[in-house]
């Protein structure tokens, strides 16, 4: 079991572009958490995704930010017009169930916008 | 308002002293709290959560409601210690909260 992955590990994009960043639960895992951890901050909670329902999406920007977690396939945080502001770390977790301290977290993706 | 707050954003120490990283929460209601560790090069990962009143690694936190603490605690550091600790409140069900963190760095 590889655990969660994500990918990129390194994003870089220019002012107004969009950012795609994937996450694959571990095997078996059902349950998806964001987290944004900007710089000299700790890990802020943004979205927890079921298959195909977003359940939680009070810590996620109005605007620009949208995620999403299909039947198939891995969860997507997807970020439009991206702003300086944006640059961060983004980390995925998953668990088996809603038991928040059962989560595995991913790697991270770095998100650096120029 | 639902806050974690740990006040010390590194923390060094030498090798066989005593470590406490400070962790102080705001909740209103029934907590649930733990703390994560990141190792270099390593993912974020579960050390120890207050339910359990486990040891692990040697490091033990006691939850005191009254100060609304959990400080996490090892009699005497090793050098491998040395990460990243994030304490985390749990807010019932799947939000998790998370302190800036406190890097400890154990010196031999």
């Amino acid at each position: 079991n590889a655990g969660v992955m994500q990918n990129p590990r390194h994003l870089v994009r220019r002012r107004g572009q969009e950012a795609r960043l994937r996450c694959s639960p571990m095997k078996g895992h059902s349950h998806v958490y964001w987290y944004r951890q900007l710089p000299e901050e700790g890990l802020k909670f943004m979205v927890y995704l079921q298959k195909e329902n977003i359940i939680d999406e009070s810590g996620m920007p109005k605007e620009r930010f949208s995620a999403e977690f299909p039947k198939e396939g891995p969860s997507i945080l997807r970020i439009q017009q991206v702003v300086r502001g944006d640059s961060a770390a983004y980390f995925c977790a998953s668990s088996l169930d809603s038991l928040s301290y059962e989560q595995y977290f991913g790697p991270g993706t770095r998100l650096t916008v120029t | 308002a639902q806050r974690v707050t740990q006040p010390e954003k590194l923390l060094s120490v030498f090798k066989g002293a005593p470590v406490e990283l400070k962790c102080n929460y705001s909740y209103s209601g029934s907590p649930e709290l733990f703390w994560y560790v990141q190792y270099s090069r390593q993912r974020l990962q579960l050390l120890l959560r207050h339910i359990s009143r486990e040891s692990i690694k040697g490091f033990t936190a006691d939850l005191n409601k009254g100060e609304t603490s959990f400080h996490l605690k090892k009699p005497f550091a090793q050098e491998e210690d040395s990460a990243m600790y994030y304490c985390a409140l749990g807010t019932g069900g799947f939000k998790t909260i998370f302190g800036a963190g406190t890097r400890l760095f154990v010196k031999a």
